[in-house]
């Protein structure tokens, strides 16, 4: 089976930007979480979907929002962009249980100046 | 901020050596998975242990889970230098993970 891929891979904005990551689970997946990546705070939760719905969120400001598509594709999404959402955004699919494996995708480097 | 802690946080070690690394952290948890990280990529999935398992093996690794203590180890025998990165325990419960900070691995050749 494939992986779990992330596009893009590298992405580049400017403060006040939004932008919009994407985040393709491994077949068969129903469920996708997202996490953020910084040297400071380390890996931090974002939000867990399941069948289109979100089951759990972490403590991000409401600039940070996902979906998931009835295929179980997810997208999250950031408005007016800081500098300090620079960071490796990961993305990680499982099928769904709390006690299933999450799998990882190679993530999205934001760099935001 | 991060749930767990990780001990040590840098761990330099000759190849061949042994590299035992521990974690704790703290809520009641469903399962607890190590992972490893390359060069600031994704993250590799190495071992799973339940919340009702004790010990677990899988290749040249060994975890250990301490529900009492809330604290887990990876022990990695006899090391190689594709073994260098950033390893990272990671609570699961809730349908999220809450990492910790990471022990950062180096095998030297």
């Amino acid at each position: 089976k494939a992986g779990v891929t992330q596009t893009p891979r590298y992405l580049i904005k400017t403060r006040g930007q939004q932008v919009t990551l994407s985040c393709s689970p491994i077949s068969g997946h129903r469920s996708v979480s997202w996490y953020q990546q910084t040297p400071g705070q380390g890996l931090q939760f974002l939000f867990e979907y399941f069948s289109e719905t979100q089951r759990n969120k972490g403590n991000f400001p409401g600039r940070f929002s996902g979906r998931q598509f009835s295929n179980s594709r997810s997208e999250m999404n950031v408005s007016t962009l800081e500098l300090g959402d620079s960071a490796l955004y990961l993305c990680a699919s499982s099928l769904g249980q709390d006690r299933n494996t999450q799998y990882f995708g190679p993530g999205t480097r934001l760099t935001v100046l | 901020s991060q749930q767990g802690e990780e001990d040590p946080q840098a761990l330099s070690i000759q190849e061949g050596e042994n590299a035992t690394m521990n974690c704790s952290y703290k809520t009641s948890i469903n399962n607890l998975q190590w992972y490893r990280q390359n060069s600031g990529r994704g993250l590799v999935h190495l071992i799973l242990i339940r919340s009702n398992e004790r010990e677990k093996h899988s290749g040249r690794l060994r975890v250990t889970l301490d529900t009492s203590k809330k604290s887990s180890s990876l022990l990695i025998t006899a090391s190689r230098a594709a073994d260098t990165a950033s390893y990272f325990c990671a609570s699961s419960n809730d349908y999220k993970l809450s990492f910790g900070a990471g022990t950062t691995v180096t095998v030297r050749a």
